[in-house]
């Protein structure tokens, strides 16, 4: 069965400070790393990451994957109150017709001013 | 820049009811998709359609039933509510492939009493 785990779990930081969420998986004929982020209401995609290594990069958030070791990170520099929110990952299994989707139980930030 | 767009927002209902949630999306995607989000759990995977006419199974779908008669719209029912249905739903959409973004509705909260 496919799993993906997100860590932490919430995380409180103040403006300005840099951090580090985290997404470990395993997920059958493994094709994709997909992030979101979730305000109150829909969630809205972020990165999709397919190769190892590369990083990808929007503002002040980046994420990089590692196939190897089956996991990705999502890195927010200089925080602001607005990156508040779930952040989501999802891991993609390639071998499906659908391209069926495993989520993480998210991880929730807050940013105090 | 409707999106994808779901209603009812939200919905009470007693034990034993029915419902019909209703997603509409104008970006003409091949692919649609019913999730529930419930506390610590991430998104989970109702159903499914790839195509107007079909629908599938995903994780957890019991309790439910879909119909996607136009390729627009994609219909999630609830014959007989229980309380274990109570959920913030989601529906998605995508376009064809393996794997890609998803684009979210703003979900739908629905307690069962």
């Amino acid at each position: 069965e496919d799993k993906v785990v997100q860590s932490p779990l919430s995380l409180v930081v103040h403006e300005g400070d840099t951090v580090t969420l985290n997404c470990s998986y395993e997920v059958t004929n493994f094709r994709s790393l997909l992030w979101y982020k979730q305000e109150k209401k829909a969630p809205t995609f972020l990165f999709m990451l397919t190769s190892s290594g590369i990083e990808k990069k929007s503002g002040r958030l980046s994420s990089i994957l590692d196939k190897k070791e089956l996991f990705s990170i999502l890195n927010i520099t200089a925080t602001q109150t607005g990156d508040s929110a779930v952040y989501l990952c999802a891991g993609a299994d390639g071998g499906t017709s659908y391209g069926k989707l495993t989520f993480g139980q998210g991880t929730i930030l807050t940013v105090h001013p | 820049n409707a999106g994808v767009t779901q209603t009812p927002k939200f919905r009470v209902l007693k034990t034993g009811q029915s419902m019909t949630l209703l997603c509409a999306q104008d970006m003409n995607h091949e692919y649609m998709y019913w999730y529930r989000q419930d506390p610590g759990m991430g998104l989970r995977l109702i159903h499914y359609s790839v195509g107007e006419g079909t629908t599938a199974k995903g994780e957890v779908p019991d309790g439910y039933n879909v119909s996607r008669l136009k390729k627009q719209n994609f219909l999630l029912g609830l014959e007989s509510a229980a309380p274990s249905q109570t959920s913030v739903y989601f529906c998605a959409s995508r376009k064809p492939g393996l794997a890609g973004e998803l684009f979210f509705g703003e979900g739908s909260r629905l307690t069962v009493l």
